[in-house]
C-alpha cells in the first residue's frame, strides 16, 4: 500500500500570509494525487485533482504542485475563511490513502 | 444539486453487523463509481471502499476486508456497505462519497460527499 505523508500537522499563519503543505508519498503516484479541505463537522471538500487542476468553484488563491512523490498545496493569501484542516489523497492504486491531515489555525 | 444521504448506523456491540445506505440524487448515478470513507471524530479520514459504476470493480481497505461488502443498485441510485463481524476500531463517522469523472474506476477523487452516518461499535 502507498503512504502519504504530510507536513506539518499543524500551521499557525495570519491572514495574507502564503501558506505551504507539503505531502510525500511512499512511492511514485505520478500526478494522481488529490486536495481536500474539511472544515469542523463538515464534510471534506475537493481543492485539487491531479495534483495541479483547480475544482471548479475553488478560489484562484488555492494552487497545487509536484508529480512522482512530492506534491505541495499553497494557499497564495490566506483568508480568515481557510481555517481548516487540508488532506491529500493518492489514487495511483487501490486501496486509496489520505494523509494525516494539516491544520491550518489562523 | 446533487445530494448524498446515508443512513443506517447506529449503536451496535462488537461481532454484530450493520447495513449503512447512501441514496444519491441530482447526478445519473450509474455513471459513476461510488466509495465509503470513514473518520473517528477529531482523526483523518480513511477510505475503506468504493465500487465502479457498472459494480465490474470492487475494493476494499485491508482493514476491512473480508468483513464489508459493497454493493449499489442503479435503479434506486442507491450505495450501501454491509459491515459484518463490527469491531470497536469500526466506530467513526461514514461517508458515501462520488467519484469526479464518469466512467472511469481508477481516476477515483471525490467532488461529492455526504453528511455521515455515525457507527458506534460497543458493549
Amino acid at each position: 500500500d502507498i503512504q502519504m505523508t504530510q507536513s506539518p500537522s499543524t500551521l499557525s499563519a495570519s491572514v495574507g500570509d502564503r501558506v505551504t503543505i507539503t505531502c510525500r508519498a511512499s512511492q511514485s503516484i505520478s500526478s494522481w494525487l488529490a486536495w481536500y479541505q474539511q472544515k469542523p463537522g463538515k464534510a471534506p471538500k475537493l481543492l485539487i485533482y491531479k495534483a495541479s487542476n483547480l475544482e471548479s468553484g475553488v478560489p484562484s488563491r488555492f494552487s497545487g504542485s509536484g508529480s512522482g512523490t512530492e506534491f505541495t498545496l499553497t494557499i497564495s493569501s490566506l483568508q480568515p475563511d481557510d481555517f481548516a484542516t487540508y488532506y491529500c489523497q493518492e489514487y495511483k492504486s487501490f486501496p486509496l490513502t489520505f494523509g494525516g491531515g494539516t491544520k491550518v489555525e489562523i | 444539486e446533487v445530494q448524498l444521504v446515508e443512513s443506517g448506523g447506529g449503536l451496535v456491540q462488537p461481532g454484530r453487523s450493520l447495513r449503512l445506505s447512501c441514496a444519491a440524487s441530482g447526478f445519473t448515478f450509474a455513471e459513476y463509481g461510488m466509495h465509503w470513507v470513514r473518520q473517528v471524530p477529531g482523526k483523518g479520514l480513511e477510505w475503506v471502499s468504493g465500487i465502479s459504476w457498472n459494480s465490474g470493480s470492487l475494493s476494499y481497505a485491508d482493514s476491512v476486508g473480508g468483513r464489508f461488502s459493497i454493493s449499489r443498485d442503479n435503479a434506486k441510485n442507491s450505495l450501501y456497505l454491509q459491515m459484518n463481524s463490527l469491531r470497536p476500531e469500526d466506530t467513526a463517522l461514514y461517508y458515501c462519497a462520488k467519484s469526479t469523472p464518469r466512467y472511469n474506476w481508477n481516476d477515483a477523487n471525490f467532488d461529492y460527499w455526504g453528511q455521515g452516518t455515525q457507527v458506534t461499535v460497543s458493549s
